[in-house]
């Protein structure tokens, strides 16, 4: 049962625009959250990430956001460079000490 | 910031053979690894937790006698797929988790098996 949901497989964005790039959960418990990004055969590396006592965490270009309420979280990358293209992963824990629980990936790719 | 080494990064084996898939955290003390494993375009998903010096913790449909996880030091825990067959290839992960570091958990490079 997936509890973490990337719906958009993939995202096209332009050099210079934002990305925006969104994760809905299931499980209340989750009070931790992540974004990693992957290139092909390669680990995650990670991002960003946001407990649940902050809606907003930002990291130079990049921000996530968090809806509790509705379970919703968002990456905003701007601005988008070519470099950023990968697949990037939501993820999501109970608390430290628990296993992350990973979407399935949203493929980014910036064009110049 | 912490650092976790997985090897091989690639691998090739026959069918019925064993493959055994390391992973070290070099500058902390992971008292918790997981392992996760990957299909194409699907997502990381949890195999097993494993706590030095205890025994792993399975997820619902993973053999433990088929991936046999030993966490044996709070730097070095390892994952062997034991009589694998082709439809085991896969890009298995590796992670650690730094209490001491924010970003709490780390993963390894990965490693691609293929069963032939």
């Amino acid at each position: 049962d997936q509890q973490v949901k990337q719906n958009s497989p993939s995202l096209s964005v332009q050099e210079g625009r934002i990305s925006i790039l969104n994760c809905d959960y299931t499980n209340s418990m989750f009070d931790y959250f992540l974004w990693y990004k992957k290139y092909p055969a390669e680990g995650p590396t990670f991002l960003i990430s946001i407990s649940s006592i902050k809606d907003k965490n930002e990291d130079g270009r990049f921000t996530v956001f968090l809806n509790k309420s509705a379970k919703h979280l968002s990456l905003h990358i701007v601005p988008s460079q070519p470099g950023d293209s990968a697949v990037y992963f939501c993820a999501a824990s109970r608390n430290s000490g628990y296993a992350l629980n990973f979407g399935k990936g949203t493929s980014l790719l910036v064009t110049p | 910031g912490a650092v976790v080494s997985q090897h091989p990064s690639r691998v090739i084996c026959k069918s019925g053979t064993s493959v055994k898939i390391e992973c070290r955290s070099l500058d902390f003390q992971a008292t918790t690894m997981f392992w996760y494993r990957q299909f194409p375009k699907q997502s990381l998903m949890l195999m097993a937790t494993s706590n030095e010096g205890s025994k792993a913790t399975y997820e619902q449909g993973v053999e433990k006698d088929k991936f046999l996880i030993n966490h044996a030091s709070l730097t070095l825990s390892t994952l062997t797929v034991t009589s694998a067959h082709p439809e085991d290839s896969s890009f298995y992960i590796c992670s650690a988790q730094d209490r001491a570091n924010s970003e709490g958990y780390t993963f390894g490079s990965g490693t691609r098996l293929t069963v032939v």
